[in-house]
């Protein structure tokens, strides 16, 4: 069975850095690019980048640029999301979430993001 | 940006009531919109992917319809299991877009 296994919750001061971390089990993330979600507490959810194919590169959401860095390990199947200058307005519950049904040759997705990790929440407070 | 609209924001509704949920893009995304359900404390669930097809193990009374610009999720008759919030998302182009949410509540 495909899972995505985050990392634990995480409590950071204004202008720190936050690393999260995203197993992909029983898939290979060179098959299945990762795409990053979070959601403030009470609010819709926020697509925060994934991979372009026809950029062959990570894409960030305009408001984010500068401040997020998304990798991937593709030796252990594991992404990572840094966010660096928190704020309270990056208190939300981060989500990794792919699509199984991405094709590599062709460079096209398919469902969307059909597996989701089990979210993530940093609580950014002073 | 692609920006996704939803309408309403907020749906009352009972339990065997058909339910429609209507999603607009600020541009043409062909089929490529998802829709997502979400409950509370939960990561979302995909129901629907190119604007139409079911996700395996969804519900056949969940349909999605729509191309283009204009998109409607419908549950035929509701269940408990589906009082929930609702989300549509394009995938057409990047940035991915979602739109800003429906609560299906009880009436």
């Amino acid at each position: 069975q495909v899972q995505l296994i985050q990392s634990g919750a995480e409590v950071k001061k204004p202008g720190a850095s936050v690393r999260v971390s995203c197993e992909l089990s029983g898939y290979t993330l060179s098959q299945s690019p990762i795409h990053w979600v979070r959601q403030a507490p009470g609010k819709g959810l926020e697509w925060m980048g994934g991979f372009d194919p026809q950029d062959g590169d990570i894409v960030y959401t305009h408001n984010l640029q500068g401040r997020l860095i998304m990798t991937e390990d593709t030796s252990t199947d594991t992404a990572y999301m840094e966010l660096s200058g928190l704020t309270s307005e990056d208190t939300a519950v981060y989500y990794c979430a792919t699509d199984l049904g991405y094709s590599s040759p062709s460079g096209s997705y398919n469902y969307g993001l059909d597996v989701w990790g089990p979210g993530t929440s940093v609580t950014v407070s002073s | 940006d692609i920006q996704m609209t939803q309408s309403p924001s907020t749906l009352s509704a009972s339990v065997g009531d058909r339910v429609t949920i209507s999603c607009r893009a600020s541009q043409n995304v062909d089929n490529w919109l998802a829709w997502y359900q979400q409950r509370p404390g939960r990561a979302p669930k995909l129901l629907i992917y190119k604007a139409s097809s079911l996700e395996s193990g969804v519900p056949s009374r969940v349909s999605g319809s729509g191309s283009g610009t204009e998109f409607t999720l419908t549950i035929s008759s509701l269940q408990p299991d589906d009082f929930a919030t609702y989300f549509c998302q394009q995938y057409n182009s990047f940035p991915w877009t979602f739109g800003q949410g429906t609560t299906v509540e009880v009436k």
